[in-house]
């Protein structure tokens, strides 16, 4: 079946822009993930959607950064006033959610920004 | 909180050789043990877990992997390389309660030699 699919694939983008991010989860997971993987900070965690819950923002590593799910399915990630240290690959990934017995994440390919 | 160490950046093996990527985490509870995968240019790849039951659990390509409480190790393992396994590796660790986010070691990167 589908995967994860994330768009655009490469964005480059000048310093100061707004950008958006795109996720499309696998059909029927209910928990959708944001992480980003750069250079100097390797992997880490951005933010968490369950269901119709709150999202888990404490990721997030500015007020520049938000993120929305419509639907309890597409999610799309938000940076504001781009800075060049926004610069890495930001990865979505989707779950069952909590509660199941499948507790593995399954990544898209990710959206390389690139800031310039 | 949790933490998550693979201390070898690279591994290099020659093809046909058996193979070990080392992981060890630090967890105040339960812990949910992963490996991922990842290729050049490509999102991460789901190879196994460990949740509960035994200690020795069976993933994709024929990796397995070794959950030892004791020592807080979580070693990846395949008894013969294959050069098709060269790849950035990923070990996660996450609570089996409360927070639902994969904390990720910093990866290591295995070369598997012809």
């Amino acid at each position: 079946g589908a995967g994860v699919s994330q768009s655009p694939s490469n964005k480059v983008t000048e310093k100061g822009k707004d950008v958006e991010l795109r996720c499309d989860p696998i059909s029927g997971h209910t928990a959708l993930y944001w992480y980003r993987q750069s250079l100097g900070q390797g992997l880490e965690f951005l933010i968490y959607f369950q269901g119709n819950s709150a999202p888990d923002k404490s990721g997030l590593p500015s007020d520049r950064f938000s993120a929305e799910r419509t639907g309890g399915s597409v999610s799309t990630l938000t940076i504001q006033r781009t800075q060049q240290e926004d610069s890495a690959v930001y990865l979505c990934a989707s779950s069952l959610g909590p509660g199941t017995s499948a507790h593995e994440q399954y990544f898209g390919p990710g959206t390389r920004l690139t800031v310039t | 909180a949790q933490s998550v160490a693979q201390p070898e950046d690279q591994v290099n093996v020659a093809e046909g050789n058996p193979l070990t990527v080392k992981c060890t985490y630090s967890v105040s509870g339960n812990p949910y043990l992963f490996w991922y995968v990842q290729y050049p240019n490509r999102g991460l790849q789901f190879l196994l877990k460990y949740i509960t039951g035994d200690n020795l659990v069976k993933g994709s390509y024929g990796f397995e992997a070794e959950f030892n409480k004791s020592q807080t190790s979580f070693h990846l393992k395949k008894p013969s390389a294959l050069v098709s396994d060269s790849a950035l590796y990923f070990c996660a660790v996450k609570l089996n309660t409360g927070f639902q986010k994969l904390v990720f070691g910093t990866g290591t990167r295995l070369l598997v030699s012809p």
